[in-house]
This record gives C-alpha cells, structure tokens and sequence, in this order.
C-alpha cells in the first residue's frame, strides 16, 4: 500500500520568516510528486516533480525531490499572512494506475 | 471558463437517503475524479474516469456510484446514505493522468445524520 507523511502537521510562524514543509513517500512504481495548497476550500496545483535533485520555483515557493531518499521539501521565504493554508503533497504511480495517494497535509499559520 | 464546477454546496441528508453530487468541467479534460476529504486527512479517491462511458474505482468506492455519459458531466451518487459518509467531496479534473496537475471544484460539505 502506498503511503505518503507530511510533517509537521501544523506549525505557527511570524510573517517574514522561512518555512520547510517535509514530505516522505513510499509510491510502488513512482512517477511524480505533486504539491497542492488548500486554503478554505479547493487544492490548488503547486508543483509537479518528477526528477530527482531539479528544483522547481516559482515566486517565494520552491520544491525539490530526492528519489534515492524518498523525500520533498517545499520551502517558502518571506512568509506572509496570505500563505496561511494546509500544504498537501501527493504521490502518484507511472501510467496505469489513476490514484493519487495524499498525505494528511501541514497546517501553516502565518501571524503578523 | 468556469473550470470545475460542484453542486451543491452544502446538503444534509438523513440516514438512508440517496442523493447525487453535480460535477461539470468545460475544459474538455478527459480524466475526472471525485475525492472526499475527512477532518485532517488527506484526499482519498472514491472514483475516477478515463472518458465518456469509462469508470472505475478508488480507494473508497463503497456506498457510491458514478457515471460518465459525456465529457463535461461527472456525477456521483449516494445510495442510503449513512454517517460515515459525512465529509467534503471534491470533483477534478486533468488533461493528462492522475500524476499531473488536477484542478479541482469548489467542494460539496456533506453531513450525514
């Protein structure tokens, strides 16, 4: 069974500060991991990493992926209150399997 | 361009009730998925499609139904409805796999009781 653990599970930061959000994987036949933010109501796409060690970015955001060590981190600088959300990661399978698996995702407050 | 819409909003059904949850995209995305999403869980997948006329189960499958006449329409329906069905449901939809980015509606809120 696939599995995916994000952590922390929440966590409380001052605006300015600089966050990384953990994400590990175990995905049988690994093709990418996406990061998704959820603020009240949809996921919206962040990221989508299939290569191991390329970091994507965009903004205040960035990402990587380690495939040998089964991991991504999701970092954000100069936080600020609007980036308050639950950050989701999820793994998916090579073409063949249609499934997502998500983790329970990091709760980010970010306070003046 | 609405991108993924979900109706309704909010419902509440009593015990053994039926119900269907409306999902409409106009990006003319093949795949399309219905998720739900229980208080400080991840999503978990209840059913996907790959095309009109093609369906199949997630994860979670137990208690609902779907079906795929076109493209656009994607609706999921509850059978006696019980408490256990009481969570968030997301409809999305993508142009490739379920490996790349997903947009998703707005969410139906369920309560069951």
């Amino acid at each position: 069974e696939d599995k995916v653990v994000q952590s922390p599970l929440s966590l409380v930061v001052h605006e300015g500060d600089t966050v990384t959000l953990n994400c590990s994987y175990e995905v049988t036949n690994f093709r990418s991991l996406l990061w998704y933010k959820q603020e009240k109501k949809a996921p919206t796409f962040l990221f989508m990493l299939t290569s191991s060690g390329i970091e994507k970015k965009s903004g205040r955001l960035s990402s990587i992926l380690d495939k040998k060590e089964l991991f991504s981190i999701l970092n954000i600088t100069a936080t600020q209150t609007g980036d308050s959300a639950v950050y989701l990661c999820a793994g998916s399978r090579k073409a063949g399997s249609y499934q997502l698996t998500f983790g329970k995702g990091t709760k980010l407050s970010v306070i003046p | 361009n609405a991108g993924v819409t979900q109706t309704p909003k909010f419902r509440i059904l009593k015990i053994g009730q039926s119900m269907t949850l409306q999902c409409a995209q106009d990006m003319n995305h093949n795949y399309m998925y219905w998720y739900r999403q229980d208080p400080g869980m991840g999503l978990k997948l209840i059913y996907y499609s790959v095309g009109a006329g093609i369906t199949d189960k997630g994860e979670v499958p137990n208690g609902y139904n779907v079906s795929r006449s076109t493209t656009e329409d994607f609706p999921l329906r509850l059978e006696l409805a019980a408490p256990s069905q009481t969570s968030v449901y997301f409809c999305a939809s993508s142009y490739m796999g379920a490996g790349y980015e997903q947009y998703f509606g707005p969410g139906t809120r369920l309560t069951v009781t």
